[in-house]
């Protein structure tokens, strides 16, 4: 069975901690992805990786960085934790696009960070 | 990104088939038709993908109208298992690294 974990399902921490959020996926995948759901804002991408090394700033990049230095691992890095920043935080990896393929993106079961 | 239109809610009886509507009017012609969806306290999985023909998979099938701009993802026989929202998302072919972007989706009821 294909497999993203994520390091916690539940955290809290408080102002101004750093957070570190793992994910590990063992489908050997290329690409690897940081998104937040809040409600009523839906799926909101932060960060993803391309390949080791690497990283593209997605749509709400501000407050967080993410570091890949091993293919099947991509750690999701709050500096300075604030309360806006409480949300459920889900970890997707997928392959990298090849004729026939499709790209589906498997998801992790997510971390639910409370910042108090 | 084009955009989709759900209802914001469904709901159906255990055992009876299930449709889900989406409607798509600006879709492009290489955007394919995907649907995820999100059980409770678990992270979206997939469910579906099309392009201009129906499909068919273990989980569900898609019916997609002559004119791409509205599908139909149909759970034959629902169960209780399958109340989740649903998602309805176009995505170009070309982005292997692409996002994800989720409405708000449908949320499906399965009544026992």
């Amino acid at each position: 069975d294909v497999k993203v974990t994520q390091s916690s399902r539940y955290l809290v921490k408080r102002t101004g901690e750093k957070v570190f959020l793992e994910c590990v996926q063992d489908m050997d995948h290329e690409n690897m992805f940081w998104y937040r759901q809040d409600p009523g804002l839906g799926l909101r991408l932060i960060y993803f990786s391309y390949d080791v090394k690497m990283k593209e700033k997605g749509d709400i990049p501000e407050g967080y960085s993410v570091s890949r230095e091993k293919k099947e691992r991509f750690s999701l890095i709050l500096e300075s934790a604030s309360t806006n920043q409480t949300s459920m935080y889900l970890c997707a990896s997928s392959p990298t696009l090849s004729a026939g393929d499709y790209n589906e993106q498997f998801f992790g079961p997510g971390t639910r960070l409370t910042v108090l | 990104d084009a955009k989709t239109t759900q209802p914001n809610s469904m709901e159906s009886n255990e055992e009876e088939p299930v449709h889900l509507p989406c409607n798509h009017s600006t879709i492009s012609g290489t955007d394919y038709i995907h649907w995820y969806r999100q059980l409770p306290s678990q992270g979206p999985e997939y469910v579906i993908h099309g392009l201009t023909s129906n499909v068919n998979n273990r989980m569900a099938s898609l019916a997609i109208a002559e004119d791409r701009k509205s599908s139909t993802l149909i759970l034959h026989r629902a169960t209780l298992r399958d109340a989740a929202v649903y998602y309805c998302i176009l995505r170009d072919r070309g982005g292997g690294a692409d996002g994800l972007t989720f409405g708000k989706g449908t949320h499906l009821i399965i009544q026992p």
